[in-house]
């Protein structure tokens, strides 16, 4: 059964550091997301990406964050400059473009960032 | 403001019996309402959407209820098993993508 991908599974920082969190969608889906889960809270949505550009965002996605795909298969986030708080586990997830197909989103087993 | 408020934070249930958890919603009118299920370090895994014109979903073991005027969602598993054990999750769609509540943290006792 196809599966999002994600690297590392475990990525640890010093503050201020750049960092980019890798993830391999599945490949015939179109939607692709960034979300976040601090230890002990929800998931929350940084990013959407679809056509090659960002569809959606929230206020949490700010400037030292970015999104990029690179090459047709993977799909990056990168943290400019890490802080204390940006510590959380990372999921990438992605979706099909089929009416309900498109809003089922299929998650990956997630990128713990520490950042120190 | 748009909040999801899920019950309790654990809920304990005897094996094979029904478990009924509950996601309410504030300041949204989703024309869909999804549950998911995520088990400690990993992803969340989707189990079910229902369309706001559609009362009852069903799926194996799991049934979903969707009530537009309650603003309420009602996720039951029956015949629970202590492989139903995890963490789940309602999710909107809001002004800012997808959004997650805090999600219900189910333990089927044996």
């Amino acid at each position: 059964e196809p599966e999002v991908t994600q690297t590392p599974s475990h990525q640890v920082t010093q503050m201020g550091q750049e960092v980019i969190l890798r993830c391999v969608p599945i490949s015939n889906h179109l939607y692709f997301y960034w979300y976040r889960q601090i230890l002990g809270q929800k998931v929350e949505f940084l990013v959407s990406f679809y056509n090659n550009e960002i569809s959606e965002k929230s206020e949490i996605f700010d400037d030292q964050f970015s999104v990029e795909r690179p090459d047709g298969s993977n799909f990056t986030l990168k943290i400019r400059s890490t802080k204390l708080e940006d510590s959380a586990m990372y999921f990438c997830a992605s979706s099909a473009k089929t009416g309900t197909g498109r809003n089922e989103q299929f998650f990956g087993p997630g990128t713990r960032l520490t950042v120190l | 403001s748009q909040k999801i408020e899920q019950n309790s934070e654990a809920l304990n249930i005897q094996e094979g019996k029904t478990a009924t958890l509950t996601c309410n919603y504030t300041n949204y009118s989703p024309a869909y309402l999804q549950w998911y299920r995520q088990d400690p370090g990993r992803g969340p895994v989707f189990l079910l959407l229902i369309r706001e014109n559609e009362k009852e979903k069903r799926k194996e073991r799991l049934k979903v209820t969707f009530d537009t005027t309650l603003k309420q969602s009602l996720f039951h598993i029956t015949a629970s098993q202590p492989a139903d054990s995890a963490t789940y999750l309602c999710a909107l769609r809001g002004a800012d993508g997808l959004t997650f509540g805090k999600g219900t943290h189910l333990i089927i006792q044996p």
